[in-house]
């Protein structure tokens, strides 16, 4: 299975502040997805990014971006103006594109966002 | 509002008991997983299915077992539950190639 790390289990910053989450993985595929999943208190995971391997240009999605650097197998998260609804559990994830496509994740970093 | 919906949200069952937890898709997605959450382990793959029928093991598949009869459910069977597979249970779904999951509210476990 791919190793996926993330090394910070907790974290902490302040509203409309800038944080930045890390995520490395181990892999000899050439060809694979990389995601960031949140998990806020409800329980329910949501998609926050995603991003091709084969593609050069980092992901963004609204205040969310990704540093995507293939060489160094890593893949971190950019949270820009965080918010109060930011506060989650948020999972790096992996994906090989076999039949199945099954999801190997980190194991997570808390977040918690103070006003 | 597509969906992926867990039978139950909270469970308590014993010791030996035989335990099923059910998921539905109404996405039509070929394949479905399903995942254990503990703290400080993350999300530790269990079983999945790419198609009717077929199934394949994840990372932590002992003590479980699967059933997809119908494409649209994925179940997930502990055959002698143990205090041990007290847990946060997660179930998913996903198209061929798409790349996102849609995954189901929980179900939280407890084996005493």
């Amino acid at each position: 299975a791919q190793t996926v790390t993330q090394s910070q289990p907790e974290m902490s910053v302040q509203e409309a502040e800038t944080v930045t989450l890390s995520c490395t993985y181990d892999t000899s595929e050439n060809n694979y997805y990389l995601f960031w999943y949140k998990q806020p208190p409800s329980r329910q995971m949501i998609l926050v990014i995603r991003q091709e391997a084969y593609k050069q240009q980092n992901a963004t999605e609204n205040r969310f971006s990704v540093n995507f650097q293939k060489a160094a197998k890593s893949f971190s998260l950019k949270i820009s103006d965080s918010q109060l609804g930011d506060t989650a559990m948020y999972f790096c994830a992996f994906m090989k594109l076999i039949s199945g496509y099954a999801l190997n994740f980190g194991k997570g970093t808390s977040l918690l966002v103070t006003p | 509002d597509v969906k992926v919906t867990q039978s139950s949200r909270y469970l308590v069952k014993r010791t030996g008991e035989k335990v099923f937890l059910e998921c539905v898709q109404d996405m039509d997605h070929e394949n479905m997983f399903w995942y254990r959450q503990d703290p400080g382990l993350g999300l530790r793959l269990i079983y999945f299915s790419y198609d009717v029928k077929m199934k394949e093991k994840g990372d932590i598949p002992e003590g479980y077992s699967v059933s997809r009869e119908k494409k649209e459910r994925f179940s997930l069977i502990l055959e002698s539950a143990s205090t041990n597979q007290t847990s946060m249970y997660l179930c998913a779904s996903s198209g061929i190639r798409d790349g996102g999951y849609t995954f189901g509210s929980g179900t939280r476990l407890t084996v005493v």
